[in-house]
């Protein structure tokens, strides 16, 4: 079993829409979870980083649910720059992280 | 700070070559990882170093990679032989705890021929 699961997409959603991600990890001893951005062809960027009672950062949500290990990123009122990849992160083992496989999402004017 | 650096950004090389991917951490991080990503499997952890000193190095595919940091400014990724199933780009990364962002290099694009 992989360490961290993702639905891959594509999402494909209408500018300001709401869409929303989940991503399954494997391992009950993780203890820092975090959302990274990954445009075309470039690196990937931190988006946020999830913590145990949920955070926001203007349109995006992140939270996190220990009984069934998974994390959830919300995007409200998307946006035509919202179009990314965006990675789940687990950490493991000392500072090993693992990297889901991304979803894709595109916005549609 | 530069962010991390990574040389070079393309490499186009012939099965059989030997190849080198070199990346200069964000100065003051003791963390450096070595990735690697392809459609098919997404980002991989090849190793990862902690105070030049290589931790787990348990992704890495097998012995025709090897890596080394001989010191806390630069690293390497060294293939020999290269193989074609080795196209991929090569992301390298860096972080300073407690902060555990991972601050991620431009990456390497590798083409192997």
């Amino acid at each position: 079993r992989k360490e961290v699961e993702q639905d891959p997409g594509p999402f494909n959603v209408p500018e300001g829409a709401t869409v929303a991600f989940n991503c399954t990890y494997s391992n009950s001893a993780s203890q820092s979870f975090f959302w990274y951005r990954q445009d075309c062809r470039k690196e990937p960027k931190l988006l946020m980083s999830v913590y145990s009672s949920g955070n926001e950062d203007g349109r995006f949500t992140a939270q996190l649910n220990r009984a069934s290990q998974y994390i959830s990123l919300l995007i409200r009122d998307s946006k035509l720059s919202d179009s990314a990849t965006y990675l789940c992160v687990v950490n493991g083992a000392g500072n090993q992280f693992y990297f889901g496989t991304g979803t894709s999402l595109t916005v549609i004017p | 700070d530069a962010g991390v650096i990574q040389s070079p950004r393309h490499e186009v090389t012939e099965m059989g070559q030997e190849v080198t991917l070199r990346c200069k951490p964000i100065s003051g991080h003791d963390y450096l990882f070595w990735y690697r990503q392809t459609m098919m499997r997404g980002l991989e952890l090849l190793i990862y170093f902690n105070n030049n000193v290589p931790i787990d190095d348990s992704g890495m595919p097998e012995d025709r990679f090897s890596a080394k940091m001989p010191n806390a400014s630069f690293s390497t990724l060294k293939i020999q032989p290269s193989e074609p199933r080795d196209s991929a780009v090569y992301f390298c990364a860096s972080i300073q705890p407690p902060n555990n962002e991972q601050f991620f290099g431009p990456g390497t694009r590798l083409t192997v021929l």
